[in-house]
């Protein structure tokens, strides 16, 4: 069945890294943009990045520009999220995402998430 | 912070409708489809209405969904006690380039 698992959270200290990896089974991989949607302890939703299927185009949310690095690895169906410079608000459950997305019959864009993972907890503290 | 508007709660007794309102800008809802998701406690949110207004294979037609200018809404109907969830809008923004949110309204079965 279509499936994502995240993996690679943790406790680091502000000012340190982590990559988080998302592992896709399921579905051809390649054929499809991912996006990662990050949910701080108590509080709603964050969209933070997308990738395009191969690579090429990537967008991140103003709040991870600079910091956070998206990639993906189409021969290894998996989706990677690279965090630097970490502080305690990037404190969150981390989702990754399969999109959808295009120009419907009436020239609108539409951009949904269908499918997504449990998530993986980055805690970022002292 | 969220730059599409919900009301922070919602609630209503079994078998009523309940309607939430997501309030956005020419610049998402204005522009691009409305999405809506449903978190269940202690899960991953799971989409429950895309492009405005359709469902994915196996939401009950109890959901629905409709957008008018830059404000859409999420209806549900026949409430039901498992339909106690979280439920965000969303659409992407084309002066951010980025998806955004809602702020969420939290549905309660009295």
């Amino acid at each position: 069945q279509v499936q994502l698992v995240e993996s690679g959270g943790g406790l680091v200290k502000p000012g340190g890294s982590l990559r988080l990896s998302c592992a896709a089974s399921g579905f051809t991989f390649s054929d499809y943009y991912m996006s990662w949607i990050r949910q701080a302890p108590g509080k709603g939703l964050e969209w933070v990045s997308y990738i395009s299927s191969s690579g090429s185009t990537i967008y991140y949310a103003d709040s991870v520009k600079g910091r956070f690095t998206i990639s993906r690895d189409n021969a290894r169906n998996s989706l990677y999220l690279q965090l630097i410079s970490l502080r305690a608000e990037d404190t969150a459950v981390y989702y990754c995402a399969r999109v959808r997305n295009g120009y419907n019959y009436q020239n609108s864009y539409y951009y949904y998430m269908d499918v997504w993972g449990k998530g993986t907890t980055v805690t970022v503290s002292s | 912070q969220s730059v599409l508007t919900q009301p922070p709660s919602a609630s209503g007794t079994p078998g009523q409708r309940v309607t939430i309102s997501c309030s956005g800008s020419s610049s998402n809802i204005g522009s691009n489809t409305v999405n809506w998701y449903q978190q269940l406690p202690g899960t991953a949110p799971k989409l429950l209405i895309y492009s405005n207004n359709e469902r994915p294979s196996g939401v009950p037609d109890r959901f629905s969904g409709s957008k008018s200018g830059t404000s859409a809404s999420l209806a549900l109907s026949g409430l039901q006690s498992e339909d106690e969830a979280d439920y965000y809008c969303a659409a992407w923004d084309d002066s951010l380039n980025g998806y955004v949110f809602g702020t969420g309204t939290k549905v309660t079965v009295l």
